[in-house]
C-alpha cells in the first residue's frame, strides 16, 4: 500500500539555521511526492513538488530530492526565517489513483 | 493560478444541528473534489470523493448519511455534516481536481472550515 512516514516534532531551529525534515515512502508503481505547508490558521499550500526519480523540486529556498534508492524525500533549507514557522506535511499520490496519502506532519517554529 | 475557497471559514454549531460547508473552484472547473478531515496535530484524513453529477465515494468508516456529499456543478460542491455532536469538532479541509486533468497531481486545496460543536 501507500504511506509516507516524516520525522516527528515540534521542531525548533534559530533564525538562519539549517532546516532538514526527513520523509520516506512506500508505494506502488511510480508515485509523485510533495511538500505541503501549513501556517497558523490556514489551509495547505504546495511548497513543491517532484513527479520522477531524481527530480529536485524548490521554490523560496526549500528544495526536496526525490530519491528513489532510498524512497525518500527530505525537505531542506540553508537558511529558516521565523516566517518559515508552520507544520510540513509529506505527501504522496501514486500514478494509479486521485488520493493524496499524507504525512502526520512536522511543526516548525524559527525562534529570532 | 487555481484558487479553491471554502465557506464558511469557521463555524459554531449546537450539538444536534446540522451544518453545511462549500467548496468552490474560483478560476477552474472540477470534475472531482475531495474531502478531508483533519484532527488537531495530526495528519488529513480523506473522507470522500465528489465527482460532478454522481454519488460521492466515502473512504472505510466515514458515515455516509452523518456526512453529506452534493457535487451538483464543476465549481461547486458541499459536506453537510447531520446532527453535529462534539466529537464531530474538526478542521475539515476540501480540494479539486482540474477537468480534464491527466495527473492527479493538479489538486488545489481550500484553506479549511474550522468546525466547533458546543
Amino acid at each position: 500500500g501507500n504511506s509516507v512516514t516524516q520525522m516527528e516534532g515540534p521542531v525548533t531551529l534559530s533564525e538562519e539555521a539549517f532546516l532538514t525534515i526527513n520523509c520516506t515512502y512506500t508505494a506502488t508503481g511510480y508515485p509523485s511526492l510533495f511538500w505541503y505547508v501549513q501556517y497558523p490558521g490556514e489551509g495547505l499550500q504546495l511548497l513543491l513538488k517532484a513527479t520522477k526519480a531524481d527530480d529536485k523540486g524548490s521554490n523560496k529556498g526549500f528544495e526536496a530530492t526525490y530519491r528513489k534508492e532510498t524512497t525518500s524525500f527530505h525537505l531542506e533549507k540553508g537558511s529558516v526565517q521565523v516566517s518559515d514557522s508552520a507544520v510540513y506535511f509529506c505527501a504522496l499520490t501514486s500514478n494509479t489513483g486521485n488520493q493524496f496519502y499524507f504525512g502526520t506532519g512536522t511543526s516548525l517554529t524559527v525562534i529570532p | 493560478g487555481a484558487v479553491v475557497s471554502q465557506h464558511p471559514s469557521w463555524v459554531i454549531c449546537k450539538s444536534g444541528t446540522s451544518v453545511k460547508i462549500e467548496c468552490r473552484s474560483l478560476d477552474f472547473q472540477a470534475t472531482t473534489m475531495f474531502w478531508y478531515r483533519q484532527f488537531p496535530k495530526q495528519s488529513l484524513m480523506l473522507m470522500a470523493t465528489s465527482n460532478e453529477g454522481s454519488k460521492a465515494t466515502y473512504e472505510q468508516g466515514v458515515e455516509k448519511d452523518k456526512f453529506l456529499i452534493n457535487h451538483a456543478s464543476l465549481t461547486l460542491s458541499t459536506l453537510t455534516v447531520t446532527s453535529a455532536h462534539p466529537e464531530d469538532s474538526s478542521f475539515y479541509i476540501c480540494s479539486a481536481r482540474i477537468h480534464g486533468a491527466s495527473s492527479s497531481y493538479e489538486q488545489y486545496f481550500g484553506p479549511g472550515t474550522r468546525l466547533t460543536v458546543t
